[in-house]
Order: C-alpha cells, then structure tokens, then sequence
C-alpha cells in the first residue's frame, strides 16, 4: 500500500518554462513534506520542504504547495533549466518529522533546451 | 567534510555469499540509515538508527542486519545474498528527526547472481 504516490513517471518540459512535479499521499498523520533530487549513479539531495502548517514554502526558482485537504503537494520550478533534468522524489513524515520518510517512486523530469 | 561515504561502489555477489557494506559520515549527525532502490521504485527502508547502540528495523528489514558502534558509521551486513538482493543501497544520515533532512551517500550498486 502506497502511501506516498507520484503518479507521473516522467515528465518534459522546455527550457525557460515552468515543470510541475506532483505528489499524493494517503496518510493523514503526515506533516512534513520534502522534495529530493537524484542525478543518475549519485545519493538523493534535499531540495525543498514544507511543513503541514504552511500552504506554501519559496526557495529561489523552486516551489512546494501543500493542499491538505486534498492531500496533495507539487513542486513548482520556474523557469526549468536543463541542469534540472533529474529524477525528483517526494517524500514525507508524520509528527514534525520525527518519523521515517517515506518516498514516492519518483518522476523523471526532463528539461529540453 | 566527505559527508557520508559509501564503499564499495559496486559489488557482485554469488547466491549464498556475504559481504558488509560501509557507511561512514562525518557531520557527526545522530541518526542513519539504510535504503534500498529497485529499478523504477522509491526508496525503501531497511533498517534506522537513532544512535550508537540503537537500532531499528525499516520497512524492509528481512536478508540484513546493522549494528551502530559508533556515531560516524553504520555498517549493513547481508548474511546469505539472494537474487532479490539486487538493488542500489543508499545509506544516509540526519542531525535531528527520523524524517528530517537526509544526507545520502553516493550509493552501493549490488549484484546478486
């Protein structure tokens, strides 16, 4: 049973334009919500993060929207750049991340110049 | 600071062997980890531990056992290799919370034939 779900295995997108990875999750006790990023033969990075009370956390080109209600997040980047094409994991914890995380299978975004 | 570092890079097995992969990391963080990644599948936990002398099992905790002697390393060890073995190990470590942001290594590319 999935409880963290990325239903697009991959993604294309143009250089210069916005790339929306989405994320779903079925358990209700998760509060905390990270994106990695994984380049091929290398570890996971962290990339973002967003705590459950928060609707919305910014970094730089990247941003996490959270919908509780619809226990939903996506990841918005803007403008993508080639250097973005990677394999993207969600991934979340229940009580304020004091639990394991656990990640979704990942979506291949690829950037085209 | 190496982080967290993995060896060996790539390792194969026969049916029956043994063999330990290493982790070691040096930001002195209190938690680690141990990660499985099957083609076109998320990361799955192995086993966690929360400091030297503690440890707990993951999702997928059956073929392995840890130990955590000491802060910086935390070795997996794989008693009698089968082919469902196979995968790419992860090891990982975080400063605070089983679900905080992970620090992962390059990865240990195992196969068992």
């Amino acid at each position: 049973d999935q409880q963290v779900k990325q239903n697009s295995p991959s993604l294309s997108v143009q250089e210069g334009r916005i790339s929306i990875l989405n994320c779903d999750y079925t358990n209700s006790m998760f509060d905390y919500f990270l994106w990695y990023k994984k380049y091929p033969a290398e570890g996971p990075t962290f990339l973002i993060s967003i705590s459950s009370i928060k609707d919305k956390n910014e970094d730089g080109r990247f941003t996490v929207f959270l919908n509780k209600s619809a226990k939903h997040l996506s990841l918005h980047i803007v403008p993508s750049q080639p250097g973005d094409s990677a394999v993207y994991f969600c991934a979340a914890s229940e009580k304020g991340g004091n639990t394991p995380l656990v990640f979704g299978k990942g979506t291949r975004l690829s950037v085209i110049a | 600071n190496a982080g967290v570092t993995q060896t060996p890079k790539f390792r194969i097995l026969k049916i029956g062997q043994s063999m330990t992969l290493q982790c070691t990391q040096d930001m002195n963080h209190n938690y680690m980890y141990w990660y499985r990644q099957d083609p076109g599948m998320g990361l799955k936990l192995i086993y966690y531990s929360v400091g030297a002398g503690i440890t707990d099992k993951g999702e997928v905790p059956n073929g392995y056992n840890v130990s955590r002697s000491t802060t910086e390393d935390f070795p997996l060890r794989l008693e009698l290799a089968a082919p469902s073995q196979t995968s790419v190990y992860f090891c990982a470590s975080s400063y605070v919370g089983a679900g905080e942001t992970q620090y992962f290594g390059p990865g240990t590319r195992l196969l068992v034939l």
